[in-house]
Protein backbone atom coordinates (compact mmCIF):
# COMPACT_ATOMS: atom_id res chain seq x y z
CA UNK A 1 0.00 0.00 0.00
CA UNK A 2 1.81 2.96 -1.09
CA UNK A 3 -0.31 5.60 -0.64
CA UNK A 4 -0.33 8.94 -2.31
CA UNK A 5 2.37 9.07 -5.13
CA UNK A 6 3.89 11.75 -6.72
CA UNK A 7 6.26 12.43 -9.91
CA UNK A 8 8.41 14.15 -10.09
CA UNK A 9 9.77 15.24 -7.01
CA UNK A 10 11.19 18.13 -8.30
CA UNK A 11 11.52 19.85 -11.85
CA UNK A 12 12.64 23.01 -13.19
CA UNK A 13 10.74 24.55 -16.47
CA UNK A 14 11.26 27.39 -18.79
CA UNK A 15 8.46 30.04 -19.46
CA UNK A 16 6.09 28.43 -21.86
CA UNK A 17 7.08 24.90 -21.40
CA UNK A 18 4.61 22.02 -20.87
CA UNK A 19 4.67 19.37 -18.38
CA UNK A 20 2.14 17.32 -16.51
CA UNK A 21 2.80 16.30 -12.46
CA UNK A 22 1.45 12.79 -11.81
CA UNK A 23 -0.59 11.61 -9.03
CA UNK A 24 -2.11 8.21 -8.22
CA UNK A 25 -3.67 6.08 -5.30
CA UNK A 26 -4.15 2.54 -3.92
CA UNK A 27 -6.55 3.07 -1.36
CA UNK A 28 -9.40 3.37 -3.73
CA UNK A 29 -10.30 7.16 -2.65
CA UNK A 30 -13.12 8.79 -4.85
CA UNK A 31 -12.16 12.35 -3.83
CA UNK A 32 -9.05 13.53 -5.29
CA UNK A 33 -7.51 17.03 -5.59
CA UNK A 34 -4.67 19.17 -6.01
CA UNK A 35 -3.08 21.77 -4.11
CA UNK A 36 -0.15 24.59 -4.57
CA UNK A 37 1.61 25.63 -1.73
CA UNK A 38 3.25 29.37 -1.88
CA UNK A 39 5.41 31.28 1.41
CA UNK A 40 2.74 32.56 3.65
CA UNK A 41 -0.22 31.65 1.89
CA UNK A 42 -0.84 28.23 3.26
CA UNK A 43 -2.02 25.71 0.42
CA UNK A 44 -4.83 26.36 -2.09
CA UNK A 45 -7.04 24.41 -3.76
CA UNK A 46 -6.47 24.24 -7.91
CA UNK A 47 -8.56 21.07 -8.85
CA UNK A 48 -10.84 18.36 -8.06
CA UNK A 49 -12.38 15.25 -8.42
CA UNK A 50 -15.65 13.07 -7.29
CA UNK A 51 -14.77 10.54 -9.02
CA UNK A 52 -13.25 9.31 -12.85
CA UNK A 53 -14.87 11.58 -15.30
CA UNK A 54 -15.57 14.06 -12.60
CA UNK A 55 -13.36 17.00 -12.15
CA UNK A 56 -14.19 20.64 -10.92
CA UNK A 57 -11.96 24.07 -10.82
CA UNK A 58 -10.94 25.24 -6.87
CA UNK A 59 -9.41 28.59 -5.74
CA UNK A 60 -6.85 29.16 -7.92
CA UNK A 61 -7.18 26.64 -11.13
CA UNK A 62 -5.99 29.13 -14.03
CA UNK A 63 -2.85 28.13 -16.04
CA UNK A 64 -3.83 24.44 -14.83
CA UNK A 65 -6.12 21.09 -16.54
CA UNK A 66 -7.18 18.30 -15.54
CA UNK A 67 -8.94 15.12 -16.22
CA UNK A 68 -9.27 11.69 -14.23
CA UNK A 69 -10.17 8.89 -16.45
CA UNK A 70 -9.62 6.76 -13.44
CA UNK A 71 -10.08 6.16 -9.67
CA UNK A 72 -6.28 5.82 -8.97
CA UNK A 73 -4.77 8.98 -11.49
CA UNK A 74 -5.20 12.59 -11.55
CA UNK A 75 -2.59 13.94 -13.12
CA UNK A 76 -2.47 17.76 -13.36
CA UNK A 77 -1.49 19.74 -16.80
CA UNK A 78 0.56 23.06 -17.04
CA UNK A 79 0.02 23.87 -20.95
CA UNK A 80 2.30 26.57 -21.19
CA UNK A 81 4.25 27.41 -17.69
CA UNK A 82 4.44 31.01 -16.23
CA UNK A 83 6.84 31.97 -13.45
CA UNK A 84 3.93 32.92 -11.30
CA UNK A 85 3.41 28.56 -11.17
CA UNK A 86 6.45 28.11 -9.33
CA UNK A 87 5.28 26.22 -6.17
CA UNK A 88 4.85 23.48 -4.04
CA UNK A 89 2.43 20.77 -5.76
CA UNK A 90 0.82 18.69 -3.56
CA UNK A 91 -1.75 15.67 -4.42
CA UNK A 92 -3.97 14.49 -2.08
CA UNK A 93 -6.77 12.20 -1.74
CA UNK A 94 -10.07 10.37 0.61
CA UNK A 95 -12.87 8.45 0.95
CA UNK A 96 -15.89 10.03 0.72
CA UNK A 97 -18.26 7.99 2.88
CA UNK A 98 -18.90 10.02 5.34
CA UNK A 99 -17.68 9.53 8.59
CA UNK A 100 -15.10 10.66 11.30
CA UNK A 101 -12.01 8.37 9.89
CA UNK A 102 -12.51 10.58 6.57
CA UNK A 103 -9.32 11.96 5.87
CA UNK A 104 -7.52 13.10 3.57
CA UNK A 105 -3.87 11.76 2.59
CA UNK A 106 -1.63 13.93 0.47
CA UNK A 107 1.36 12.64 -1.55
CA UNK A 108 5.32 14.22 -0.58
CA UNK A 109 4.77 17.03 -2.94
CA UNK A 110 6.64 18.19 -5.85
CA UNK A 111 8.62 21.56 -6.10
CA UNK A 112 8.75 22.93 -9.24
CA UNK A 113 10.60 26.02 -10.54
CA UNK A 114 9.70 27.76 -13.66
CA UNK A 115 12.44 30.53 -15.10
CA UNK B 1 -17.06 31.85 1.95
CA UNK B 2 -15.28 29.98 4.79
CA UNK B 3 -11.74 31.39 5.82
CA UNK B 4 -8.76 30.29 8.23
CA UNK B 5 -6.66 32.84 9.45
CA UNK B 6 -4.00 31.76 11.75
CA UNK B 7 -2.19 35.16 13.33
CA UNK B 8 1.08 34.00 14.05
CA UNK B 9 3.66 33.57 11.58
CA UNK B 10 6.41 32.36 13.77
CA UNK B 11 6.53 30.70 17.35
CA UNK B 12 9.22 29.57 19.34
CA UNK B 13 9.38 27.54 22.75
CA UNK B 14 11.81 25.47 25.37
CA UNK B 15 11.97 22.04 24.85
CA UNK B 16 9.36 20.26 27.49
CA UNK B 17 7.45 23.37 27.64
CA UNK B 18 4.30 24.06 26.46
CA UNK B 19 3.13 26.00 23.28
CA UNK B 20 -0.20 27.00 21.76
CA UNK B 21 -1.11 27.98 18.09
CA UNK B 22 -4.35 29.55 17.40
CA UNK B 23 -6.50 29.55 15.03
CA UNK B 24 -9.39 31.09 14.12
CA UNK B 25 -12.24 30.45 11.16
CA UNK B 26 -15.44 32.13 9.82
CA UNK B 27 -18.08 30.25 8.19
CA UNK B 28 -21.95 30.31 8.21
CA UNK B 29 -22.25 26.49 8.52
CA UNK B 30 -22.99 24.27 11.45
CA UNK B 31 -21.49 20.93 10.41
CA UNK B 32 -17.73 21.22 10.11
CA UNK B 33 -14.60 19.31 10.31
CA UNK B 34 -11.40 21.09 11.56
CA UNK B 35 -8.19 20.14 11.07
CA UNK B 36 -4.33 20.37 12.61
CA UNK B 37 -1.84 19.75 10.08
CA UNK B 38 2.40 19.46 10.86
CA UNK B 39 4.27 20.10 7.56
CA UNK B 40 8.32 19.32 8.85
CA UNK B 41 11.22 19.96 6.43
CA UNK B 42 10.11 16.74 4.82
CA UNK B 43 7.42 18.46 3.30
CA UNK B 44 5.44 15.80 3.76
CA UNK B 45 2.07 16.77 5.24
CA UNK B 46 0.77 15.10 8.52
CA UNK B 47 -2.46 14.87 10.27
CA UNK B 48 -2.15 15.62 13.59
CA UNK B 49 -5.74 16.34 15.13
CA UNK B 50 -9.15 16.72 14.26
CA UNK B 51 -12.67 17.91 15.79
CA UNK B 52 -15.86 17.60 14.62
CA UNK B 53 -17.63 20.45 15.02
CA UNK B 54 -20.79 18.92 16.66
CA UNK B 55 -18.70 17.26 19.44
CA UNK B 56 -17.95 19.76 22.28
CA UNK B 57 -15.40 17.60 23.86
CA UNK B 58 -11.83 18.68 23.04
CA UNK B 59 -9.98 16.63 20.74
CA UNK B 60 -6.75 15.06 22.37
CA UNK B 61 -4.19 12.84 20.82
CA UNK B 62 -1.26 12.64 22.87
CA UNK B 63 0.78 15.64 23.76
CA UNK B 64 -1.56 16.97 21.51
CA UNK B 65 -4.94 19.14 22.68
CA UNK B 66 -7.20 21.47 20.79
CA UNK B 67 -9.33 24.46 22.68
CA UNK B 68 -12.49 24.40 20.01
CA UNK B 69 -14.62 27.44 20.81
CA UNK B 70 -17.50 27.01 18.01
CA UNK B 71 -19.09 30.09 19.22
CA UNK B 72 -15.79 31.87 19.18
CA UNK B 73 -14.99 30.23 16.08
CA UNK B 74 -11.45 29.69 17.75
CA UNK B 75 -9.61 26.22 17.35
CA UNK B 76 -6.06 26.16 19.19
CA UNK B 77 -3.40 23.77 19.45
CA UNK B 78 -1.67 22.97 22.44
CA UNK B 79 1.51 20.84 22.46
CA UNK B 80 2.39 19.47 25.65
CA UNK B 81 6.47 18.92 26.67
CA UNK B 82 7.22 19.96 23.30
CA UNK B 83 10.31 17.88 21.70
CA UNK B 84 12.52 18.46 18.89
CA UNK B 85 10.79 17.19 16.48
CA UNK B 86 7.28 19.18 17.12
CA UNK B 87 9.61 21.45 14.94
CA UNK B 88 7.42 22.53 11.78
CA UNK B 89 4.98 24.44 9.85
CA UNK B 90 1.81 24.14 11.09
CA UNK B 91 -1.27 24.13 9.51
CA UNK B 92 -5.16 24.93 10.72
CA UNK B 93 -7.49 23.52 7.80
CA UNK B 94 -11.38 23.85 7.73
CA UNK B 95 -14.02 21.23 5.80
CA UNK B 96 -17.46 21.05 5.41
CA UNK B 97 -19.28 18.12 6.20
CA UNK B 98 -21.28 17.94 3.20
CA UNK B 99 -23.06 14.04 2.98
CA UNK B 100 -19.96 13.36 0.53
CA UNK B 101 -20.31 15.50 -2.59
CA UNK B 102 -16.76 17.53 -1.77
CA UNK B 103 -14.24 17.49 0.92
CA UNK B 104 -12.62 20.96 0.02
CA UNK B 105 -9.97 21.49 2.61
CA UNK B 106 -9.38 25.44 3.10
CA UNK B 107 -5.84 26.12 5.03
CA UNK B 108 -4.84 28.99 7.05
CA UNK B 109 -1.15 30.74 6.41
CA UNK B 110 0.55 28.38 8.64
CA UNK B 111 2.42 28.80 11.90
CA UNK B 112 6.53 27.85 11.80
CA UNK B 113 7.72 26.94 15.30
CA UNK B 114 10.57 25.76 16.62
CA UNK B 115 12.13 24.23 19.46
CA UNK B 116 14.49 25.30 21.57
CA UNK B 117 16.83 22.41 23.08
Amino acid sequence: NAGVTQTPKFQVLKTGQSMTLQCAQDMNHEYMSWYRQDPGMGLRLIHYSVGAGITDQGEVPNGYNVSRSTTEDFPLRLLSAAPSQTSVYFCASSSLRRSYTDTQYFGPGTRLTVL
Amino acid sequence: AQTVTQSQPEMSVQEAETVTLSCTYDTSESDYYLFWYKQPPSRQMILVIRQEAYKQQNATENRFSVNFQKAAKSFSLKISDSQLGDAAMYFCAYRLNYGGATNKLIFGTGTLLAVQP
